[in-house]
């Protein structure tokens, strides 16, 4: 399958610290996505992004489609505690989706 | 309006059991999915149903089988259960498989002894 990996694997920080996560490819996607899972539910899915070079925001939340169509990173500014979760990248092409290993983010009140 | 609804929400099986995992979406969408999640690997693509009637083989589908019951309900059935298969099991579902969002269930804790 296509291996999508993700860095860093874990992140600890201090509330109101910036927080910044990156995914890459060996394979283009068409879409790239980034999902936030909290402890014992499914993934959610935060933003989206549909064309090379594209920045989105969200909130607090940025993230920004390579030009390469190779990579992903996500910024959340201004961390507070419910931002603690997992979240995983996600590269869509043809019929399936691929995930990312996943960035544990903890964060220190 | 509940999304995507997985039963059960904890399973724990003896090796060589059988159970069938269920999944239910009430958004009207096109496509299904099941996921398996185990710890640092991400989601892995078992099976997905582009529309009522089909069904393909994802990245991880041996031990498993599927059935699109109907355009709301997609199972997966784990004919004879193998440690291998403990896993977190998550189902989603899209419009079509040319969707871009997928949502997902609040998946299946599945151990298998």
């Amino acid at each position: 399958g296509q291996q999508l990996n993700q860095s860093p694997q874990s992140m600890f920080i201090q509330e109101g610290e910036d927080v910044s996560m990156n995914c890459t490819s060996s394979s283009i996607f068409n879409t790239w996505l980034w999902y936030k899972q909290d402890p014992g539910e499914g993934p959610v899915l935060l933003i989206a992004l549909y064309k090379a070079g594209e920045l989105t925001s969200n909130g607090r939340l940025t993230a920004q489609f390579g030009i390469t169509r190779k990579d992903s990173f996500l910024n959340i500014s201004a961390s507070i505690p419910s931002d603690v979760g997992i979240y995983f990248c996600a590269g869509h092409t043809g019929n399936q989706f691929y995930f990312g290993t996943g960035t544990s983010l903890t964060v220190i009140p | 309006n509940a999304g995507v609804t997985q039963t059960p929400k904890f399973q724990v099986l003896k090796t060589g059991q059988s159970m069938t995992l269920q999944c239910a979406q009430d958004m009207n969408h096109n496509s299904m999915y099941w996921y398996r999640q185990d710890p640092g690997m991400g989601l892995r693509l078992i099976y997905y149903s582009a529309s009522e009637g089909t069904t393909d083989k994802g990245e991880v589908p041996n031990g498993y089988n599927v059935s699109r019951l109907n355009k709301r309900e997609f199972s997966l059935r784990l004919e004879s259960a193998a440690p291998s298969q403990t896993s977190v099991y998550f189902c989603a579902s899209s419009e079509m498989t040319s969707s871009d969002t997928q949502y997902f269930g609040p998946g299946t804790r599945l151990t298998v002894l």
